[in-house]
């Protein structure tokens, strides 16, 4: 079974830009969240999507939005990029047991550099 | 709120030697899910082993075990017989299982660097 992608893997923007990550889940899983990396914050929590439904947020500024399509793909978007949102975005994908979600696998990252 | 920590942010080990890396965590739940994940240079988060707090047994995978101590909130990570391919960044995380949906809350990470 093909494992979770993410498009593009790299991207560089300018400040100010927006820009738009897009991830595939696994086959059947139905819930994605997304996390961004950075070396001084670490791993931290955007959102969490199941069948089209934000169920979860973090604590992320209005800037940071999602969305969720009906084959479970999913789609962040940034808007006015600072330099601050230079960072890894992992997207992860989940099934659901018994309306808990199981374990969460990872998707290869798109590293965004924001210039 | 939860919270991970992870105090070692660097750790070595030779090859074919045993390693242990700690971590342990605060919460008032007592139904919850802790998780190891590795993440080698290619930057891809890679699970390792998972355990459902309910269950006393510690969790195994060929040669990564835990040591889940729930009173003392601590979960380490036992790796045996190191290999060259176990060097990598290793993140302790948890998840609550309460709520659908709920985030997985990382630690720091360690590095783990494995020597011939």
């Amino acid at each position: 079974k093909a494992g979770v992608t993410q498009t593009p893997r790299y991207l560089i923007k300018t400040r100010g830009q927006q820009v738009t990550l897009s991830c595939s889940p696994i086959s059947g899983h139905r819930s994605v969240s997304w996390y961004q990396q950075t070396p001084g914050q670490g791993l931290q929590f955007l959102f969490e999507y199941f069948s089209e439904t934000q169920r979860n947020k973090g604590n992320f500024p209005g800037r940071f939005s999602g969305r969720q399509f009906s084959n479970s793909r999913s789609e962040m978007n940034v808007s006015t990029l600072e330099l601050g949102d230079s960072a890894l975005y992992l997207c992860a994908s989940s099934l659901l047991n018994d309306g808990h979600q199981e374990t969460q696998y990872f998707g290869p990252g798109t590293r965004l550099l924001v210039l | 709120a939860q919270t991970v920590t992870q105090s070692q942010p660097e750790m070595s080990v030779q090859e074919a030697e045993t390693v242990t890396l700690s971590c342990t965590y605060d919460t008032s739940e007592s139904d919850y899910y802790l998780f190891w994940y590795k993440q080698p240079p290619s930057r891809q988060m890679i699970l390792v082993i998972r355990q459902e707090a309910y269950k006393q047994q510690n969790a195994t995978e060929n040669r990564f075990s835990v040591n889940f101590q729930k009173a003392a909130k601590s979960f380490s990570l036992k790796i045996s017989d190191s290999q060259l391919g176990d060097a990598a960044m290793y993140f302790c995380a948890y998840r609550s299982a309460y709520q659908a949906g709920t985030a997985l809350i990382f630690g720091k990470g360690t590095t783990l660097s494995v020597s011939s």
